[in-house]
Protein backbone atom coordinates (compact mmCIF):
# COMPACT_ATOMS: atom_id res chain seq x y z
CA UNK A 1 0.00 0.00 0.00
CA UNK A 2 1.39 3.83 -0.53
CA UNK A 3 2.26 5.80 2.30
CA UNK A 4 1.13 9.25 2.25
CA UNK A 5 2.48 12.43 4.21
CA UNK A 6 1.46 15.57 4.44
CA UNK A 7 3.86 18.36 5.86
CA UNK A 8 1.73 20.71 8.19
CA UNK A 9 -1.40 19.73 10.14
CA UNK A 10 -2.24 23.26 9.78
CA UNK A 11 -1.48 25.85 7.27
CA UNK A 12 -2.77 29.83 7.65
CA UNK A 13 -2.31 32.35 5.21
CA UNK A 14 -3.67 35.82 3.91
CA UNK A 15 -6.54 36.09 2.08
CA UNK A 16 -4.64 36.79 -1.42
CA UNK A 17 -1.53 35.21 -0.78
CA UNK A 18 -0.05 31.52 -1.97
CA UNK A 19 -1.34 28.61 -0.73
CA UNK A 20 0.85 25.76 -0.47
CA UNK A 21 0.10 22.27 0.86
CA UNK A 22 2.84 19.63 0.84
CA UNK A 23 2.36 16.37 0.17
CA UNK A 24 4.90 13.43 -0.52
CA UNK A 25 4.32 10.02 -1.34
CA UNK A 26 6.73 6.76 -0.79
CA UNK A 27 6.78 4.15 -3.59
CA UNK A 28 9.43 2.88 -5.91
CA UNK A 29 6.29 3.38 -8.86
CA UNK A 30 4.76 6.69 -9.37
CA UNK A 31 1.15 5.89 -8.03
CA UNK A 32 -2.12 7.97 -8.68
CA UNK A 33 -2.31 10.99 -6.81
CA UNK A 34 -5.15 12.80 -5.37
CA UNK A 35 -5.68 15.87 -3.73
CA UNK A 36 -9.69 16.28 -1.93
CA UNK A 37 -10.94 18.91 0.05
CA UNK A 38 -13.46 18.38 3.10
CA UNK A 39 -15.90 21.29 4.27
CA UNK A 40 -17.16 21.14 7.54
CA UNK A 41 -19.41 18.38 8.08
CA UNK A 42 -19.35 17.81 4.57
CA UNK A 43 -17.51 14.11 2.57
CA UNK A 44 -14.93 14.60 0.54
CA UNK A 45 -14.67 16.10 -2.91
CA UNK A 46 -11.94 15.38 -5.03
CA UNK A 47 -10.02 18.73 -6.08
CA UNK A 48 -7.47 17.33 -8.47
CA UNK A 49 -5.66 13.77 -9.95
CA UNK A 50 -2.44 12.85 -11.34
CA UNK A 51 -2.57 9.63 -13.86
CA UNK A 52 0.81 10.27 -15.52
CA UNK A 53 -0.34 12.29 -18.26
CA UNK A 54 1.06 15.09 -17.13
CA UNK A 55 2.88 16.69 -14.41
CA UNK A 56 0.97 19.75 -13.69
CA UNK A 57 -2.13 18.90 -12.63
CA UNK A 58 -4.84 21.82 -12.83
CA UNK A 59 -8.19 21.22 -10.84
CA UNK A 60 -11.15 23.29 -9.62
CA UNK A 61 -11.30 26.02 -7.95
CA UNK A 62 -7.75 27.68 -9.57
CA UNK A 63 -6.15 25.37 -7.20
CA UNK A 64 -3.03 23.03 -9.28
CA UNK A 65 -0.39 20.65 -8.03
CA UNK A 66 2.92 19.37 -9.66
CA UNK A 67 4.37 15.92 -9.92
CA UNK A 68 8.08 15.84 -9.02
CA UNK A 69 8.89 11.99 -9.41
CA UNK A 70 12.65 13.43 -8.16
CA UNK A 71 11.41 14.22 -4.44
CA UNK A 72 8.17 11.87 -4.50
CA UNK A 73 6.39 14.95 -4.20
CA UNK A 74 2.64 16.31 -4.91
CA UNK A 75 2.20 19.41 -3.54
CA UNK A 76 -1.06 21.55 -3.96
CA UNK A 77 -0.92 25.18 -4.73
CA UNK A 78 -3.49 28.10 -5.30
CA UNK A 79 -1.36 31.50 -6.40
CA UNK A 80 -4.23 33.43 -4.51
CA UNK A 81 -6.00 32.11 -1.24
CA UNK A 82 -9.93 33.30 -1.10
CA UNK A 83 -11.65 33.01 2.07
CA UNK A 84 -13.75 30.38 0.80
CA UNK A 85 -10.62 28.20 0.28
CA UNK A 86 -11.16 27.34 3.98
CA UNK A 87 -11.20 24.02 4.69
CA UNK A 88 -9.21 20.63 5.41
CA UNK A 89 -7.15 18.71 2.73
CA UNK A 90 -6.19 15.22 2.16
CA UNK A 91 -3.37 14.38 -0.10
CA UNK A 92 -3.98 10.39 -1.10
CA UNK A 93 -2.84 7.92 -3.57
CA UNK A 94 -3.23 4.45 -4.92
CA UNK A 95 -1.53 1.73 -6.91
CA UNK A 96 -2.76 -0.22 -9.71
CA UNK A 97 -4.37 -2.58 -6.62
CA UNK A 98 -6.80 0.00 -6.50
CA UNK A 99 -5.82 -0.08 -2.47
CA UNK A 100 -5.53 4.02 -2.01
CA UNK A 101 -4.49 5.92 1.21
CA UNK A 102 -4.49 9.25 2.39
CA UNK A 103 -2.49 11.35 4.16
CA UNK A 104 -3.64 12.80 7.82
CA UNK A 105 -4.63 16.15 6.13
CA UNK A 106 -3.95 19.47 6.61
CA UNK A 107 -6.03 22.35 7.73
CA UNK A 108 -6.49 25.58 5.66
CA UNK A 109 -6.85 28.54 7.34
CA UNK A 110 -7.17 31.93 5.54
CA UNK A 111 -6.87 35.48 7.41
CA UNK A 112 -8.92 38.30 6.24
CA UNK B 1 -26.63 9.54 -11.57
CA UNK B 2 -26.75 10.02 -8.23
CA UNK B 3 -23.64 10.13 -6.34
CA UNK B 4 -22.83 7.63 -3.55
CA UNK B 5 -25.39 7.76 -0.89
CA UNK B 6 -25.21 7.35 2.85
CA UNK B 7 -27.23 7.18 5.14
CA UNK B 8 -28.40 8.00 7.99
CA UNK B 9 -26.56 11.46 7.98
CA UNK B 10 -26.52 10.91 11.98
CA UNK B 11 -26.91 8.08 14.36
CA UNK B 12 -27.20 8.14 17.49
CA UNK B 13 -26.60 4.98 20.06
CA UNK B 14 -26.40 3.96 23.47
CA UNK B 15 -23.10 2.20 24.51
CA UNK B 16 -23.76 -1.79 23.55
CA UNK B 17 -26.13 -0.92 21.21
CA UNK B 18 -25.84 -1.94 16.92
CA UNK B 19 -25.25 0.56 14.40
CA UNK B 20 -25.44 -0.35 11.13
CA UNK B 21 -24.21 1.86 8.41
CA UNK B 22 -26.00 2.09 4.90
CA UNK B 23 -23.55 3.24 1.56
CA UNK B 24 -24.95 2.69 -1.80
CA UNK B 25 -22.37 3.33 -4.85
CA UNK B 26 -22.44 5.23 -7.43
CA UNK B 27 -24.21 3.44 -10.68
CA UNK B 28 -21.25 1.49 -12.76
CA UNK B 29 -19.23 1.51 -9.53
CA UNK B 30 -18.14 -2.26 -8.18
CA UNK B 31 -15.98 -1.38 -5.33
CA UNK B 32 -16.81 0.13 -1.94
CA UNK B 33 -14.29 1.76 0.31
CA UNK B 34 -15.26 2.69 4.01
CA UNK B 35 -13.06 5.23 6.14
CA UNK B 36 -12.97 6.23 9.27
CA UNK B 37 -12.60 9.83 10.21
CA UNK B 38 -11.92 10.65 14.11
CA UNK B 39 -12.51 14.47 15.23
CA UNK B 40 -9.05 16.18 14.89
CA UNK B 41 -7.78 13.17 12.80
CA UNK B 42 -7.51 12.51 8.84
CA UNK B 43 -9.01 9.40 7.16
CA UNK B 44 -8.18 6.08 8.21
CA UNK B 45 -9.12 2.81 5.76
CA UNK B 46 -11.22 -0.05 6.84
CA UNK B 47 -12.05 -2.35 4.51
CA UNK B 48 -12.72 -2.68 0.52
CA UNK B 49 -14.98 -4.20 -0.93
CA UNK B 50 -16.15 -5.64 -4.37
CA UNK B 51 -19.78 -7.72 -5.00
CA UNK B 52 -20.56 -10.41 -2.21
CA UNK B 53 -16.49 -10.07 -2.01
CA UNK B 54 -14.05 -8.72 1.29
CA UNK B 55 -11.13 -7.38 -0.88
CA UNK B 56 -9.11 -6.06 1.81
CA UNK B 57 -10.12 -5.50 5.69
CA UNK B 58 -6.77 -4.74 7.38
CA UNK B 59 -8.05 -1.34 8.56
CA UNK B 60 -11.00 -2.90 10.42
CA UNK B 61 -10.57 -4.08 14.01
CA UNK B 62 -10.67 -7.25 14.92
CA UNK B 63 -13.79 -7.23 16.77
CA UNK B 64 -17.21 -5.83 16.58
CA UNK B 65 -16.71 -4.49 13.23
CA UNK B 66 -18.21 -6.14 9.91
CA UNK B 67 -18.60 -5.35 6.48
CA UNK B 68 -20.29 -6.68 3.45
CA UNK B 69 -21.65 -5.69 -0.15
CA UNK B 70 -24.14 -8.56 -0.79
CA UNK B 71 -25.02 -8.82 -4.70
CA UNK B 72 -28.15 -6.74 -4.34
CA UNK B 73 -28.59 -3.71 -1.85
CA UNK B 74 -26.00 -1.30 -0.37
CA UNK B 75 -23.10 -2.10 1.18
CA UNK B 76 -23.45 -2.16 5.10
CA UNK B 77 -20.80 -1.52 7.71
CA UNK B 78 -22.12 -3.12 11.09
CA UNK B 79 -20.57 -2.27 14.83
CA UNK B 80 -21.92 -4.28 17.36
CA UNK B 81 -21.72 -3.29 20.72
CA UNK B 82 -20.93 0.16 20.13
CA UNK B 83 -18.60 1.88 22.54
CA UNK B 84 -18.05 5.75 22.92
CA UNK B 85 -14.65 5.41 20.79
CA UNK B 86 -16.63 4.44 18.14
CA UNK B 87 -17.88 8.02 17.72
CA UNK B 88 -16.81 9.16 14.76
CA UNK B 89 -17.50 10.39 11.23
CA UNK B 90 -17.78 6.55 8.72
CA UNK B 91 -17.43 7.71 4.86
CA UNK B 92 -18.04 5.59 1.74
CA UNK B 93 -16.93 5.81 -1.36
CA UNK B 94 -16.90 4.25 -4.66
CA UNK B 95 -14.97 3.85 -7.90
CA UNK B 96 -14.00 2.38 -10.80
CA UNK B 97 -10.75 1.35 -10.74
CA UNK B 98 -7.62 3.91 -10.23
CA UNK B 99 -9.75 6.87 -10.97
CA UNK B 100 -10.00 8.66 -7.70
CA UNK B 101 -12.89 8.25 -5.28
CA UNK B 102 -16.11 9.43 -5.42
CA UNK B 103 -17.14 9.85 -1.35
CA UNK B 104 -20.99 9.98 0.19
CA UNK B 105 -21.15 12.96 2.95
CA UNK B 106 -20.68 10.56 5.55
CA UNK B 107 -22.42 8.87 8.56
CA UNK B 108 -21.41 10.56 11.90
CA UNK B 109 -22.30 8.22 14.68
CA UNK B 110 -22.57 9.62 18.08
CA UNK B 111 -22.46 7.16 21.10
CA UNK B 112 -23.92 8.01 24.10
Amino acid sequence: AQSVTQLGSHVSVSEGALVLLRCNYSSSVPPYLFWYVQYPNQGLQLLLKYTSAATLVKGINGFEAEFKKSETSFHLTKPSAHMSDAAEYFCAAAGNNNDMRFGAGTRLTVKP
Amino acid sequence: NAGVMQNPRHLVRRRGQEARLRCSPMKGHSHVYWYRQLPEEGLKFMVYLQKENIIDESGMPKERFSAEFPKEGPSILRIQQVVRGDSAAYFCASSPPTDGYTFGSGTRLTVV
